[in-house]
């Protein structure tokens, strides 16, 4: 069974980095594309953008400016790095396997990032 | 960006009745191979999301077959037959046919 795993500091201030990880286990990290989707407490849902194991990325134009995402395949690890973060950045961020479609099947339990001074 | 619009947004349901979920788009979600890339989600208070539907009517394994997806080109519908207690949640359409891919705004599933 494929699980998805968020890690993260939970707390950042503003104008400084987030960095995620997103540990794949149970499966290989190869084939699929894999996606960072946020939630802001209480609303619907994001897509971030997407990675895919060879490493070419896709992103949300909305974040393109601020987002990286990168691939260890030796480690079935992905990561994100959002930089220059406010309060509207507060989500949990879910890691998602799916395809260039979207059609995401397995889900992170996902990480509560908080944006505060 | 294809923008996707639920509704309703708030969905009153009667146990072991049928409910219904629209989903509109504003482009068609039809790609150029033929295929639609919409996707339905639901997701339980607490809990991550889990796909339901892909390609408009495909249901997950595991996903009981109460729940079925049809529509074609910019209109879909999720249709829940016999509403059961675990239904409960907040249920989402997804596109995946333009990019960026996008959600709708979601629809919240109550028991009366």
């Amino acid at each position: 069974q494929v699980q998805l795993q968020e890690s993260g500091p939970g707390l950042v201030k503003p104008s400084e980095t987030l960095s995620l990880t997103c540990t794949v286990s149970g499966g290989s990290i190869s084939v699929y594309y894999w996606s960072w989707i946020r939630q802001p407490p209480g609303k619907g849902l994001e897509w971030i953008g997407y990675i895919y194991y060879t490493g070419s990325t896709h992103y949300n134009p909305s974040l393109e400016s601020r987002v990286t995402m990168s691939v260890d395949t030796s480690k079935n690890q992905l990561s994100l790095n959002l930089t220059s973060v406010t309060a509207a950045d507060t989500a949990v961020y879910y890691c998602a396997r799916g395809t260039w479609f979207g059609e995401f099947d397995y889900w992170g339990q996902g990480t509560l990032f908080t944006v505060s001074s | 960006d294809a923008v996707m619009t639920q509704s309703p947004l708030s969905l009153p349901a009667t146990l072991g009745q049928s409910a219904s979920i629209s989903c509109r788009s504003s482009q068609s979600l039809v790609y150029n191979d033929g295929k639609t890339y919409l996707s339905w989600f639901q997701q339980r208070p607490g809990q991550s999301p889990r796909r339901l539907i892909y390609k408009v009517s495909n249901r997950d394994s595991g996903v009981p077959d109460r729940f079925s997806g049809s529509g074609s080109g910019t209109d879909f519908t999720l249709k829940i037959s016999r509403v059961e207690a675990e239904d409960v949640g907040v249920y989402y359409c997804a596109q995946g046919t333009h990019w960026p891919l996008t959600f709708g705004q979601g629809t919240r599933l109550e028991i009366k």
